[in-house]
This record gives C-alpha cells, sequence and structure tokens, in this order.
C-alpha cells in the first residue's frame, strides 16, 4: 500500500518561530489533507489541498502532487499550536493512509 | 447540534464482551467516518458512509467489526468478542456533500472527540 512520510517526527520550537513540516508519500494520490490533534486529542481539519497553495492566518499549506509531498509552514508560532499533526492521503478506493504525525511542542 | 458528538467517551470492557460506540454527526452532514487511533498502529482508517448507501467494508480490520448508519445519521460501531488489541481511540467524523469528490477523495471532516475503549 501506499507509504506516507512525515518529517521531523518531533519538533521543538521557542515561541514566535517559524517551521516547516513535510509529509511524502510514495504513490499518486487523489486527495491530501493536514490535520491537528491538540494536547487533549481533539483532531482539527486544518487544509484540504490535493494540490497548489493554501493559507489560512498563521498556517499555510503546499502540496506537489507530481513530486509527490505536501508542506505545511506555521509561522510566528504560539503555545497554542502545540500537538501533532498529521498528514492523510487519499486514493480513490474509500482508502485513506495517515502518517505518524510530527509532534510540535512550542515553548513560551 | 454543534459538532460531531461520540458516546461513551471511555469504555472499559473484559476481553470478549461486545461494545457497540456511538457518533452523532453534524446535522446536515451526508458522509460520516470511523477510524481508530492506537498507540501501536497510529491512525487507521476503518469504513465510511455516504448517506443510506452500503458502505465499503475493505477497511475493516476483522469481522469481529461492524458499522451501521441508521437514517442516513447517527452511526453505530460494533466490535464482537473484543480483544486487547482492540484497546484504541475511536474517532467518528462527518462531513458535507458527497463523501468521493468528483476527483475521487473525501471532503473537509470535522472529528468527534472519540471513544476511548480499554479492553481489559
Amino acid at each position: 500500500g501506499i507509504q506516507v512520510e512525515q518529517s521531523p517526527p518531533d519538533l521543538i520550537l521557542q515561541e514566535g518561530a517559524n517551521s516547516t513540516l513535510r509529509c511524502n508519500f510514495s504513490d499518486s494520490v487523489n486527495n491530501l489533507q493536514w490535520f491537528h490533534q491538540n494536547p487533549w486529542g481533539q483532531l482539527i481539519n486544518l487544509f484540504y489541498i490535493p494540490s497548489g497553495t493554501k493559507q489560512n492566518g498563521r498556517l499555510s499549506a503546499t502540496t506537489v502532487a507530481t513530486e509527490r509531498y505536501s508542506l505545511l509552514y506555521i509561522s510566528s508560532s504560539q503555545t497554542t499550536d502545540s500537538g501533532v499533526y498529521f498528514c492523510a492521503v487519499e486514493r480513490g478506493n474509500n482508502d485513506m493512509r495517515f502518517g505518524a504525525g510530527t509532534r510540535l511542542t512550542v515553548k513560551p | 447540534g454543534a459538532g460531531v458528538s461520540q458516546s461513551p467517551s471511555n469504555k472499559v470492557t473484559e476481553k470478549g464482551k461486545d461494545v457497540e460506540l456511538r457518533c452523532d454527526p453534524i446535522s446536515g452532514h451526508t458522509a460520516l467516518y470511523w477510524y481508530r487511533q492506537s498507540l501501536g498502529q497510529g491512525l487507521e482508517f476503518l469504513i465510511y458512509f455516504q448517506g443510506n448507501s452500503a458502505p465499503d467494508k475493505s477497511g475493516l480490520p476483522s469481522d469481529r467489526f461492524s458499522a451501521e448508519r441508521t437514517g442516513g445519521s447517527v452511526s453505530t460501531l460494533t466490535i464482537q468478542r473484543t480483544q486487547q488489541e482492540d484497546s484504541a481511540v475511536y474517532l467518528c467524523a462527518s462531513s458535507l456533500g458527497q463523501g468521493l469528490r468528483a476527483s475521487g477523495g473525501f471532503n473537509e471532516q470535522f472529528f468527534g472527540p472519540g471513544t476511548r475503549l480499554t479492553v481489559l
């Protein structure tokens, strides 16, 4: 099956710093999503981004489907950005695969 | 309601017992999804429903797992003869419109808080 790799696995930042999280996938996909799971376990959909670039406040994402990767940018990080960031790729046969996640800790 | 709700929030059961987990999607959302998150396997997609259509069950981990959705709204995930490896957080999500977009993927999903299942 399709492999989804996220990097780095762990990231510690000082508040105010910027970061880039990466998601590589091994085969062509129909769609890709980024999620944030906060320290209390709640999952929130951040971006639905099969290709191109989207921005939402301090967060933006870019997917280059032809090169099989997506990037999530976090600017001016805040302590509330802490948690685990997952990417998930979707194929046409009702198949959705998640990466192992990047655990982000933002220190005050 | 305002968001996806799941019940119970926590369930502790003995090995071999059956459990039922419930999901109430956001009103008006026609697509509903079940996932589980465990320490060993990470996040896994289990099954999705589009309205009243029969779901694709190929993502379910074993034949002890079944899911149904009554009236295109509330869904229950049933695990029969639970095993310790079934211990996980079971997450439900819902989305607007068609579960599969024209391009072949899922719409943006909104997640419930999950049910933490512990099998002793």
